[in-house]
């Protein structure tokens, strides 16, 4: 079935290192959408992509769709110990369900100072 | 941003019980709600989406009879864990969306703990 990939399934980095997580798809999206989940807490909307090769970017982070529309990465300049968290990406199949999310198996970033 | 009520946050009972969990949007009306399950630092996985008005779409392995999802108004859907079993501890969380391919808005989550 549908299956949606991420790599690493956790990083641990230094403060003020980049950090950069990649999300897989093994079907067409159409569209991505990425959400940060804090520990104990509930995921929390960041950004959504639709477009193919669509880059956005909201301060530190750098989110990308690619051209295939089967993958996206979001990466975070100088990461702060605010950025502790696990990273979902989660997508709509080009074919499925409109509002249905599939999510991919998340990054956990762990920060240390 | 849009606000998600969820409630209980916490529920600790006895083998046998039944759990209601309600999921609100405080802010907007919630044309799909869905239901998720999340093990410890694993994904969401998603075990329902329910309209109103209409019956849940159950994802494949859900026990419809199980896991009771109710969705009479665009702002409340309930999910109700009949005669819980240990093996039904879990995190669960409701989102709601305003129908197409918006966004999902979370509600803070219930940890369901059955003895």
């Amino acid at each position: 079935g549908q299956q949606v990939m991420q790599i690493p399934q956790y990083q641990h980095v230094q403060e003020g290192e980049d950090f950069t997580t990649y999300c897989n798809s093994s079907t067409t999206l159409s569209n991505i959408q990425w959400y940060k989940q804090r520990p104990g807490g509930h995921p929390v909307f960041l950004i959504q992509l639709v477009k193919s090769g669509e880059v956005k970017k909201q301060k530190r982070l750098t989110f990308q769709f690619g051209e295939a529309k089967k993958n996206s990465s979001l990466h975070i300049t100088a990461t702060q110990t605010t950025d502790v968290g696990t990273y979902f990406c989660a997508g709509h199949l080009a074919t499925g369900t409109a509002s249905k999310l599939t999510f991919g198996t998340g990054t956990r970033l762990q920060v240390t100072l | 941003g849009a606000v998600v009520s969820q409630h209980p946050s916490r529920v600790i009972c006895k083998s046998g019980t039944s759990v209601k969990i309600e999921c609100r949007s405080l802010d907007f009306q919630a044309t799909t709600m869905f239901w998720y399950r999340q093990f410890p630092k694993q994904s969401l996985m998603l075990m329902a989406t329910s309209n109103e008005g209409s019956k849940a779409t159950y994802e494949q392995g859900v026990e419809k009879d199980k896991f009771l999802i109710n969705h009479a108004s665009l702002t409340l859907s309930t999910l109700t864990v009949t005669s819980a079993h240990p093996e039904d501890s879990s995190f669960y969380i409701c989102s709601a969306a305003g129908g197409g391919n918006q966004p999902q808005h979370f509600g803070d989550g219930t940890r369901l703990s059955i003895l």
